[in-house]
């Protein structure tokens, strides 16, 4: 049980354009779900929180207005990168918590890799 | 603030021998403390977590790690290390269920056959 799945698992796209990454739940409700972005080499950086049905709480740094994240139910969230550029070709992970599963712990997708030409 | 610290970018260690990957971290209150290892490419995988109780901790694949609270460490140890242990691996802590983890740097282990 708690499974998260991320699609696409990898996506290329020209400079400008939007994409959209979705992170589902597969058997669970998902409270909370988290995303996160990683540069090679580097450590997990959480970009946002989204809570079910309620605006997501952006980290310090993150523009809400580029990186746009619904969470419009139990067991999708989705961040679209809006006119993406190079600079924001990365990793970006999701991780759902589960709704009544003891200390809310955390989930994790497969990834999703971004190249931004 | 929350903040986790994993002082070694690499860990060498050969096959068979014991593996410690080291962690410290601060928060306030209680700490619920994570590890998670990372395959190339690849999301997270939960390894063991800390919330409560017993100080030394068993997770999957034979790894464990030991809490302890006056030095402020959660180091993960394997006994003997194979070469499939080779990947990334991540200290991650939150100060409550539920809430946002912060990931230390990662240390990335390699055992040699």
């Amino acid at each position: 049980g708690a499974v998260v799945s991320q699609h696409p698992s990898r996506v290329i796209c020209k400079s400008g354009t939007s994409v959209k990454i979705e992170c589902r739940s597969l058997d669970f409700q998902a409270t909370t779900m988290f995303w996160y972005r990683q540069f090679p080499k580097q450590s997990l950086m959480l970009m946002a929180t989204s809570n079910e049905g309620s605006k997501a709480t952006y980290e310090q740094g993150v523009e809400k207005d580029k990186f746009l994240i619904n969470h419009a139910s139990l067991t999708l969230s989705t961040l679209t990168v809006t006119s993406a550029h190079p600079e924001d070709s990365s990793f970006y992970i999701c991780s759902a918590s589960a709704r009544g599963r003891r200390y809310n712990e955390q989930f994790f997708g497969p990834g999703t890799r971004l190249t931004v030409l | 603030a929350q903040s986790v610290a994993q002082p070694e970018d690499q860990v060498n260690v050969a096959e068979g021998n014991p593996l410690t990957v080291k962690c410290t971290y601060s928060v306030s209150g209680n700490p619920y403390l994570f590890w998670y290892v990372q395959y190339p490419n690849r999301g997270l995988q939960f390894l063991l977590k800390y919330i409560t109780g017993d100080n030394l901790v068993k997770g999957s694949y034979g790894f464990e790690a030991e809490f302890n609270k006056s030095q402020t460490s959660f180091h993960l140890k394997k006994p003997s290390a194979l070469v499939s242990d080779s990947a990334l691996y991540f200290c991650a802590v939150s100060k409550a269920a539920g809430n946002k983890l912060t990931f230390g740097g990662g240390t990335r282990v390699l055992v040699k056959p």
